[in-house]
């Protein structure tokens, strides 16, 4: 089992809703990621947050808003989505910046629909 | 040029058989490199690392050839469970982000 706890596991939203994405690790990473997947593509990165602050956000729209309240926490709050934005949405953490060991411990992620 | 490069597949191969991926790199500055396995509907997981070297681990052997920006990754007599979808992976530096390949399939068929 994944030591990267995401929640929810299904999530169904309208283009008008406002709903948020959870991530917990207690691994004493200090690195923490979203990415998103579409069917058949490999992850594509859109945020990096280290030591609790937003290092790199990959010029994501900004009706995905990410949120990091503490070291063991990642947050995506997510509003006005459109079709479009429908994927699995992961959530990884490394123990640094995870270009030194390569490991990502990604979630099982959150698989999001948008009506 | 694509960051990093691999053959999609899908590659079908029997039970027992040894197949080979391979994948290629743009940025001849990158400095670390991997395989990730990705099942289907579940997360990627980090494989193995890959060493100039070469290294093996069990039925897998992954070698990177700096010269070509090539990196391989062999699996010898393939089981039902090794069917998944491989991701390259690599690390242009120790600050940038990871950057993963669009991954090639196997399945492996009884």
């Amino acid at each position: 089992d994944t030591e990267v706890t995401q929640t929810p596991k299904h999530l169904v939203m309208g283009m008008t809703n406002k709903k948020s994405l959870k991530c917990e690790q207690h691994m004493g990473h200090r690195a923490m990621y979203w990415y998103k997947q579409k069917a058949k593509k490999p992850p594509e990165l859109m945020f990096v947050y280290s030591y609790e602050k937003l290092s790199i956000n990959e010029s994501v729209p900004s009706r995905f808003s990410p949120e990091c309240p503490n070291s063991s926490l990642l947050n995506l709050h997510l509003h006005a989505l459109q079709p479009e934005d429908s994927a699995l949405y992961l959530c990884a953490s490394s123990l640094g910046l995870a270009g030194y060991t390569g490991e990502l411990f990604f979630g099982e992620g959150s698989r999001l629909t948008v009506l | 040029r694509k960051e990093v490069e691999q053959d999609p597949g899908p590659f079908n191969v029997p039970e027992g058989a040894t197949v080979a991926f391979n994948c290629t790199y743009s940025n001849s500055a990158s400095q670390s490199f991997f395989w990730y396995r990705q099942d289907c509907r579940k997360e990627p997981k980090l494989l193995m690392s890959v060493y100039s070297s070469g290294n093996e681990d069990g039925r897998f052997t992954a070698q990177l050839n700096r010269a070509s920006q090539y990196i391989s990754l062999l699996i010898r007599d393939s089981k039902l469970s090794d069917s998944a979808t491989y991701l390259c992976v690599v690390s242009p530096s120790g600050n940038t982000p990871l950057v993963f390949g669009k991954g090639t399939r196997l399945s492996v068929i009884a």
